[in-house]
């Protein structure tokens, strides 16, 4: 295991279109974290999993936004109807639950998306 | 709010010379800190992590301290490379939070010339 994994590394669409994400945790984590990333600023948390349940959503995902991690391990981020203001590196993060929650999060290299 | 502060924006020094790095925060109830380093079109990658009672963690050439009392964090960058030109973030978290997300800085744009 390499660490967290994201596919695919960049991602160019045109507006109106749909696309999904996946992401690959490291295998023995429980959390799984989605964050977007404008240019210049730091990552905004969308959405939060621990196991294959979503415990948390951002304000920001709106309702085109959906987020699945169906067993647990892999998750998918889709967003329908993407819109030029989606434009943004996707990041997945995760971590090993227990204590201090958020502790020692892995970051994967991200998708960068481009609506067009 | 809680909020991340992070300053400068951006700086460029040369190669080899050290830098500062400032973090302010206003989360509460504190957790921890971490400081990240993001290559450019790469994820964020960890550098050090500091709870409450932590003053100073080294990793490499970077030494983060920690001043809970202020609030404030700095990361410092001793004799500088060419590679460590990147962003950093400064990430806390607050305790007691059933959610994952933990509230990151903007970054601090770090240039390191020859």
């Amino acid at each position: 295991d390499t660490g967290v994994s994201q596919d695919p590394r960049h991602k160019i669409t045109k507006r109106g279109q749909n696309v999904t994400f996946r992401c690959d945790p490291i295998s023995e984590h429980n959390r799984l974290y989605w964050y977007r990333q404008t240019l210049g600023q730091g990552p905004e948390f969308l959405t939060y999993f621990q196991n294959e349940a979503q415990l948390e959503k951002s304000r920001l995902l709106s309702d085109r936004f959906s987020a699945e991690r169906p067993k647990g391990s892999f998750s998918t981020l889709e967003i329908q109807r993407t819109e030029q203001g989606d434009s943004a590196m996707y990041l997945c993060a995760s971590s090993l639950g227990g204590g201090a929650v958020g502790y020692g999060y892995t970051f994967g290299s991200g998708t960068r998306l481009t609506v067009v | 709010k809680n909020q991340v502060e992070q300053s400068p924006q951006s700086l460029i020094i040369l190669e080899g010379k050290n830098c500062t790095l400032q973090c302010n925060y206003t989360v509460s109830p504190f957790s921890n800190l971490r400081w990240y380093k993001q290559d450019t079109g790469r994820g964020p990658v960890s550098l050090t992590i500091m709870t409450f009672s932590e003053n100073t963690k080294s990793n490499g050439r970077y030494t983060a301290t920690l001043d809970a009392d202020t609030k404030q964090s700095s990361l410092h960058i001793t004799a500088s490379q060419l590679s460590d030109s990147a962003s950093y973030i400064c990430v806390v978290s607050a305790a007691h939070t059933n959610a994952g997300k933990s509230t990151f800085g903007d970054g601090t744009t770090l240039t390191v010339k020859p």
